[in-house]
């Protein structure tokens, strides 16, 4: 079974520029987490999604969005970068819309902006 | 203050020995308790849920101490391979889907 995937892997864009993250959750599962990891931080909670419904939003100004579609795939959009968006983005996905179970993480995508 | 506080290490610990380190959290109402382990440039994968009674699996055990507010986790036998950054996780009572995390323990394993 595939784990979660996502995609790209790596990304360097300029200050300014709009990004798209890309973020595909376990077969079956309806919940998608995303978190912002700077270097030598814990994963930052930015947006949680259950069956195509914002459930939470986290301490991020709204150049950050996100959306999650039917098949329960999810993107996180972020505009206007600034230097400090550089970060490893991770996303998650849970079968139901609690975590008491702990999270499975993709293997991330990592942002550098420049 | 934190929400969530952890030493950042590192511990640099002899192939062979047992380490452990803890992780306070601030809001009493916290439920939900993890360890993860993130190796460098990776993400993090979860080691261990953290039960009322404490938990074991294998070399590592996970002790929870509500009064006092921390976690722990101990690695008996250590292997080079547990060479990480440890973190942990909090899931607070308002919130049943966010979790809150330490900045991470970094540990070394020596031959």
């Amino acid at each position: 079974d595939a784990g979660v995937t996502q995609s790209p892997t790596h990304l360097i864009k300029t200050r300014g520029q709009q990004v798209t993250l890309r973020c595909s959750p376990i077969s079956g599962h309806k919940s998608v987490s995303w978190y912002q990891q700077v270097l030598g931080q814990g994963p930052q909670f930015i947006f949680q999604y259950y069956e195509k419904e914002e459930r939470g939003r986290g301490n991020f100004p709204d150049r950050f969005s996100a959306r999650q579609f039917p098949n329960y795939s999810s993107e996180l959009n972020v505009n206007a970068l600034l230097l400090g968006d550089s970060a490893l983005y991770l996303c998650a996905s849970s079968l139901r819309d609690r975590v008491d179970y702990g999270y499975t993480f993709g293997s991330g995508t990592r942002l550098t902006v420049v | 203050r934190k929400e969530v506080e952890q030493d950042p290490g590192p511990f640099n610990v002899p192939e062979g020995a047992t380490v452990a380190f803890n992780c306070t959290y601030s809001n009493s109402a916290s439920q939900s308790f993890f360890w993860y382990r993130q190796d460098c440039r990776k993400e993090p994968k979860l080691l261990m849920s953290v039960y009322s009674s404490g938990n074991e699996d294998g070399r590592f055990t996970a002790q929870l101490n509500r009064a006092s507010q921390y976690i722990s986790l101990l690695i008996r036998d250590s292997k080079l391979s547990d060479s990480a950054t440890y973190l942990c996780a909090v899931k607070g009572q308002d919130s049943n889907y966010q979790l809150i995390w330490g900045a991470g323990t970094k540990l070394i394993i020596k031959p």
